[in-house]
């Protein structure tokens, strides 16, 4: 099936870490991606991380799979007010299209 | 700035009327895609191209939707006789399939389109 699943809200303070949970189905699934909504706008790219790693790291970005349990996590170091937005997992099907989550909307109070 | 775009940003209908969107990829993409996005969930799949040649339309594509790529650059979606559950973003996004280092096919969005259909 289709069917990626996420956490619908997240709210954290300002300069503390964020942590997305995802969980998807496609055990195929070669590349898994994080996008980012602002209000009003498309999805802008994040990350991504290939099916065969574990961890990837990118500034304060931090993506962790556990592809055993179809588990994926975002963590965002320091989070800002400016990281206030939806995030949408989404894994590739048939390796060209993506089938998202619901997104989790974070909120970043001071 | 190089990328997606679409056309309009906004558009608001009543409903038994037809619409059309555009979207411009990003210069030689070869792959170009269509989602459709509701409040309060994720984009939904509908159609892809590949050049051309319209690959895969999602059930969720009804016969009133029509999507094409005449020369493989843009892209138009038409809608024709317009309901009230059509209200939603349309969003568009492009790719370029490659092989090595990093994902094959990384797709890149465009703004969207807001469709109210009054």
């Amino acid at each position: 099936g289709e069917d990626v699943e996420q956490s619908l809200f997240l709210s954290v303070r300002e300069g503390d870490s964020s942590v997305i949970n995802c969980t998807y189905t496609d055990s195929s699934s070669t590349y898994l991606y994080w996008y980012k909504q602002e209000p009003g706008a498309g999805l802008q790219l994040l990350t991504y991380i290939f099916s065969n790693m574990d961890m990837k790291q990118d500034q304060r970005l931090t993506v962790l799979l556990n592809k055993k349990d179809k588990h994926l996590s975002l963590r965002i170091a320091d989070t800002q007010t400016g990281d206030s937005a939806i995030y949408f997992c989404a894994e590739t099907i048939n390796d060209y299209k993506l089938s998202f989550g619901a997104g989790t909307t974070v909120t970043v109070r001071a | 700035d190089t990328g997606v775009s679409q056309d309009p940003r906004h558009k608001i209908t009543k409903r038994g009327q037809n619409v059309t969107f555009r979207c411009d990829p990003i210069s030689e993409h070869n792959r170009l895609y269509w989602y459709r996005q509701t409040l309060g969930q994720g984009p939904e799949f509908l159609t892809y191209f590949q050049n051309e040649a319209q690959l895969e339309k999602s059930r969720l594509l009804s016969d009133r939707f029509s999507a094409e790529r005449p020369k493989g650059s843009f892209s138009t979606l038409e809608i024709q006789r317009t309901e009230q559950g059509d209200s939603a973003m349309y969003l568009c996004a492009s790719s370029l399939p490659t092989s090595g280092r990093g994902p094959t096919d990384t797709q890149y969005f465009g703004p969207g389109t807001r469709l109210t259909v009054l």
